[in-house]
């Protein structure tokens, strides 16, 4: 059973910085992108960031480029995002998810880790 | 950049047939995903490439895309179905994810 289990959300200052992690099981992680996807409250899903199997790829969403750092550790099945210079706009439900194939879709989702950036 | 634009809402009455869009340019050439989204819970892929269903979700759901729009359809309503759908695509050219700005479908 495929599973993906997310940590390191909180409550932080606008200019704070959290790390968020993500541990997978149940599918050999290193043959899978990944994605970070958010659901800001009360707004749509919105797509954060990209990572290839191998690493070598990796894309994010205008907004948090330059920001955000996306990384994954595939000897211990582990997905991160490093958030740097939060913004109010970042607070949202993070979640990791998995690509299910070439075409990007998105077949397992974790039950997501909530940011929130508030003075 | 890429836009996928969706209704914000559409309403059916129980056992009718309710069909959400998904507009983008020339997005019959893309693959397109959907996902279903109950409140306080994670979204459920409910058809991707188009129109091929997961394991576990009814044949009542179904899809279609060709010129300028990608359409999910749901058969035979039923209250469960009351739910935010988004419509998905990887575009290629920037290599990234693009969601749709997603449809809240109640059922009257």
């Amino acid at each position: 059973e495929v599973q993906l289990v997310e940590s390191g959300g909180a409550v932080v200052q606008p200019g704070g910085s959290l790390r968020l992690s993500c541990v997978a099981s149940g599918f050999t992680f290193e043959h899978y992108n990944m994605y970070w996807v958010r659901h800001p409250p009360g707004k749509s899903l919105e797509w954060v960031s990209l990572i290839s199997g191998d690493s070598i790829r990796r894309t994010y969403k205008d907004s948090v480029k330059g920001r955000f750092t996306i990384s994954r550790d595939n000897s211990k099945n582990s997905l991160h995002l490093q958030m740097d210079s939060l913004k109010t706009e970042d607070s949202a439900l993070y979640y990791c998810v998995k690509s299910g194939g070439a075409t990007g879709h998105i077949d397992y989702w974790g039950q997501g880790t909530l940011v929130t950036v508030s003075s | 950049s890429y836009v996928l634009t969706q209704p914000p809402s559409v309403s059916v009455a129980p056992g009718k047939t309710a069909r959400i869009t998904c507009g983008g340019n020339n997005i019959g050439s893309q693959s397109v995903h959907w996902y279903q989204q109950k409140p306080g819970q994670a979204p459920v892929l409910v058809i991707y490439y188009d129109d091929d269903r997961p394991s576990g979700i009814p044949e009542r759901f179904s899809g279609s895309n060709s010129g300028n729009t990608a359409t999910l359809t749901i058969s035979r309503v039923e209250g469960g179905d009351e739910a935010d759908y988004y419509c998905q695509i990887w575009y290629s050219t920037t290599d990234h994810v693009i969601f749709g700005g997603g449809t809240k479908l109640t059922v009257l």
